[in-house]
């Protein structure tokens, strides 16, 4: 089964950029989503295909993928977006179809 | 609008067999595609994705438990209806429904607040 690798915690200064990564073999030729799940609600697209930004998601939220590593990166962080994240890929080749990474706790200092 | 509600027991017993309901608007999953996924998360654990079902009847499973799960619709409702047998205390999570889209890597772009379901004797 296909597995993706996520840093159990980040913690940035606000201001500052966050880059959160997702591991997985050869991802870069897979398409990549994100979420952002704060404690109680449900979670929210951020980044989907990759790089692409639902409406009403910031610019400062952006994404890449190439090689074995997706990115999820945060610029000028605030206190809104301390919240776990995670990273999902659809692999229609594989046996287990959809995959989430393990979930990053991103805390603003 | 898209919205989705998941509905079911709140407390089932080991042994028992879950049923949830996704009911959703603002959509129809008749319409070429669309899909809707199930994924549950356990209290302080991460997302785990359980089932998809999309506008042609595909459905998908997770490996590890599609001996256990099986997935339907029902287009004039507009549900989605998800069941687990042999419900063990660790399959105690939240539920989420979620609408997905599948021409674009099966994202999962609205999602319903969840359910908790609690297992246990």
């Amino acid at each position: 089964s296909y597995v993706l690798t996520q840093p159990p915690s980040v913690s940035v200064a606000p201001g500052k950029t966050a880059r959160i990564t997702c591991g997985g073999n050869n991802i870069g030729s897979k398409s990549v989503h994100w979420y952002q799940q704060k404690p109680g609600q449900a979670p929210v697209l951020v980044i989907y295909y990759d790089s692409d930004r639902p409406s009403g998601i910031p610019e400062r939220f952006s994404g890449s993928n190439s090689g074995n590593t997706a990115t999820l990166t945060i610029s000028r962080v605030e206190a809104g977006d301390e919240a776990d994240y995670y990273c999902q890929v659809w692999d229609s080749s594989s046996d287990l179809p959809r995959v989430f990474g393990g979930g990053t706790k991103l805390t603003v200092l | 609008q898209v919205t989705l509600r998941e509905s079911g027991p709140a407390l089932v017993k080991p042994t028992q067999t879950l049923t949830l309901t996704c009911t959703f608007s603002g959509f129809s999953l008749s319409t070429s595609g669309m899909c809707v996924s199930w994924i549950r998360q356990p209290p302080g654990k991460a997302l785990e994705w359980l089932a998809l079902i999309d506008w042609d009847d595909d459905k998908y499973y997770s490996t590890s438990l599609k001996t256990r799960l099986t997935i339907s619709k029902d287009t004039s409702k507009n549900q989605v209806v998800l069941t687990m047998t042999n419900m063990d205390p660790v399959d105690t999570a939240t539920y989420y429904c979620a609408r997905c889209l599948v021409d674009t890597a099966m994202v999962n772009d609205y999602w319903g607040q969840g359910t908790l379901v609690t297992v246990s004797s």
